[in-house]
């Protein structure tokens, strides 16, 4: 069936370092590809999207790769601040499918 | 825009006890609503999928006779724990989606289910 694995479950940075977190998903009719962000009992925020019609997106810190022939997609997050300390959560869905399947999640920890 | 809303964001109720929780678009209409469980560090785990006006479609494990989702309007969905024991106790999460399938969901705040 669809699935989308996520690594690495932990990833443990030093402020001011970048972070990577990465996923591969199995459908290849996959074309939409959304990250969240969960704060500690907090609903998950998405935080960027990108779409099968392109390779990269990038909003200031945050940017998103997709590659789809290796169906691998990552999220690179520059200039880590504490406050990006979460859950991230990426998600692959397709237009023909109906639902959204999400990695299982990477926690951040940015030490100060 | 594509605020939603979730009530309530906390329950504490006795064994037996029969739970129903709110989730509304705000401001877009939401074809289909999604209802997840989430324990502690972990994943969000899909329980069923509604669209407006249809019979919810449960992922496998999840009881449909335990866990009621009513999807009446283009702005509303609810889902009811009925029964509920101490093991339902967890943390219930709805998202909403507009439009086409790719397109983003908007996550409610959630809601603390402790069953005693």
């Amino acid at each position: 069936g669809e699935n989308v694995e996520q690594h690495p479950s932990t990833l443990s940075v030093q402020e001011g370092d970048s972070a990577v977190i990465k996923c591969t998903y199995s459908d290849s009719a996959s074309n939409y590809f959304p990250w969240y962000k969960q704060e500690l009992g907090k609903r998950p925020q998405l935080i960027i999207d990108i779409r099968s019609n392109v390779g990269e997106k990038k909003d200031q810190r945050i940017a998103v790769t997709l590659n789809k022939t290796a169906k691998h997609f990552s999220l690179h997050i520059t200039e880590t601040q504490p406050e990006d300390s979460a859950v991230y959560f990426c998600a692959a869905s397709n237009t023909g499918g109906f639902k959204t399947i999400f990695g299982a999640g990477t926690r951040l920890f940015v030490k100060a | 825009g594509a605020v939603v809303s979730q009530h309530p964001s906390r329950v504490i109720c006795k064994s037996g006890t029969s739970v129903k929780i709110e989730c509304r678009s705000l401001d877009f209409q939401a074809t289909t609503m999604f209802w997840y469980r989430q324990f502690p560090k972990q994943s969000l785990m899909l329980m069923a999928t509604s669209n407006e006006g249809s019979k919810a479609t449960y992922e496998q494990g999840v009881e449909k006779d335990k866990f009621l989702i009513n999807h009446a309007s283009l702005t509303l969905s609810t889902l009811t724990v009925t029964s509920a024991h101490p093991e339902d106790s967890s943390f219930y999460i709805c998202s909403a989606r507009g439009g086409q399938y790719n397109q983003p969901q908007h996550f409610g705040d959630g809601t603390r289910l402790s069953i005693l």
